[in-house]
């Protein structure tokens, strides 16, 4: 199994949708959370962080439940430019602060 | 921008032949990464440092190499280059908690 799973899509949406990704991990030890994007043949680049008591960034919602191991992230109202991969990215702070990444999960937002 | 720039963005090269990636950060930060990126696979770590001379092994280290010298440099090197090499490979940097990446390198052995 891996460190951390997501799904990896694509999820097909219609501009305007509300569109919703989780994320899975293993470690229960894990202890820092964050969405990145990627967008096709660029480098990854931070979203958000995700803290405990949930978070938001105008369209974006990072939620984190630990009893059950996993984040989430909801786009709400998608535009055709979140389009891209969503990687879920966890921190296990007792492994040397090593970045395990999920798979991501592609995101297309059509007309 | 973070400071890290990754060199060559390009390459091609013969199977069998050693090539050496570069990682150049202007950041300071103590924590340097190299990933590989494959369709159907993510990223996956190949290496990572947390200081000059501390390296560790991630998950497809097998045929790779790195070395850091100094704080700003880290190395990766395929020993002897297989078509299975054939990657994107993007180096990242943190300073604990967010990483930053370089534009990333598209190694393509023939």
């Amino acid at each position: 199994r891996k460190e951390v799973e997501q799904d990896p899509g694509p999820f097909n949406v219609p501009e305007g949708a509300t569109v919703a990704f989780n994320c899975t991990y293993s470690n229960s030890a894990s202890q820092s959370f964050f969405w990145y994007r990627q967008d096709c043949r660029k480098e990854p680049k931070l979203l958000m962080s995700v803290y405990s008591s949930g978070n938001e960034d105008g369209r974006f919602t990072a939620q984190l439940n630990r009893a059950s191991q996993y984040i989430s992230l909801l786009i709400r109202d998608s535009k055709l430019s979140d389009s891209a991969t969503y990687l879920c990215v966890v921190i296990v702070n007792n492994a040397g602060n090593m970045l395990t990444f999920g798979g991501g999960t592609r995101l297309m937002v059509k007309p | 921008d973070a400071g890290i720039t990754q060199s060559p963005r390009h390459k091609v090269t013969e199977t069998g032949t050693p090539v050496t990636l570069r990682c150049h950060q202007t950041e300071n930060h103590r924590y340097m990464y190299w990933y590989r990126q494959d369709p159907g696979h993510g990223l996956r770590l190949i290496h990572y440092s947390y200081g000059v001379k501390d390296t560790d092994k991630g998950e497809v280290s097998d045929g790779y190499s790195v070395s850091r010298s100094k704080t700003e440099d880290f190395l990766l090197t395929l020993e002897s280059a297989t078509s299975s090499q054939t990657s994107v490979y993007f180096c990242a940097i943190s300073a604990g908690a967010e990483a930053f990446f370089g534009q990333g390198t598209r190694l393509t052995v023939v």
